[in-house]
């Protein structure tokens, strides 16, 4: 199994552009969970998906930001406009375990 | 009072000794607890899961869970360089929401 997918690894934008982030779960887990990592702050939970619904967005910062699971394999963070403290590394995570991806760093100029 | 609390570090273990990573939560609802290792410019990785009291032991490695007390921790034994890193605990709440704490930085010198 190829792990959890992320895309980008990096992405650097000026502020006010939109930016997707991309994550491919592992085959078979019911849960997706969307994470963002900063020094300041650490590890926090955006929002997290199971069977494909979102159960719980309560993480989620702002308007701005906005989540979909169309389906099983796939599921993006979008964020509209980007601000530069939106500047981080994002994990998306699948299963109950939390199987992380390699994350993407994000940085908003 | 934090959700998940552990100290921030760093902690410093001579190589071969044992190393303690403690993390106390708050919630006594709580079921499930994790912890993660977590290298500088890496994704965290999961190492050990413990659901009942008592102690689970993989490897080097022995996570214990004592709900009374609510806290939870993990043992590292014969600590080799390779261990130096960010160890996350992480708690599933009662309401099925899981929460970090802020990890503790482990330092193992040779």
């Amino acid at each position: 199994d190829a792990g959890v997918i992320q895309s980008p690894r990096h992405e650097v934008t000026e502020m006010g552009q939109e930016v997707t982030l991309r994550c491919k779960p592992i085959s078979g887990h019911n849960s997706l969970f969307w994470y963002r990592q900063t020094m300041m702050r650490g590890l926090e939970l955006l929002i997290y998906f199971n069977n494909n619904v979102p159960i719980d967005d309560s993480g989620m910062p702002e308007d701005r930001f906005s989540a979909k699971m169309p389906n099983a394999s796939f599921s993006t963070l979008k964020i509209q406009p980007s601000e530069p403290r939106d500047s981080a590394v994002y994990f998306c995570a699948s299963g109950n375990e939390q199987y992380f991806g390699p994350g993407t760093r994000l940085t908003v100029t | 009072q934090k959700e998940v609390e552990q100290n921030s570090g760093p902690l410093s273990v001579p190589e071969g000794a044992i190393a303690s990573l403690n993390c106390t939560y708050s919630d006594r609802g709580s079921q499930s607890f994790f912890w993660y290792r977590q290298y500088s410019g890496k994704s965290p990785e999961l190492i050990m899961f413990i659901y009942s009291n008592g102690d689970k032991e993989d490897g080097r490695f022995t996570a214990q869970l004592n709900k009374a007390s609510q806290y939870v921790s993990l043992l590292i034994r014969d600590s080799q360089p390779s261990d130096s890193a960010t160890y996350l605990c992480a708690v599933y709440s009662s309401a099925s929401k899981i929460i970090f704490g802020s990890g503790t930085r482990l330092s193992i010198r040779p």
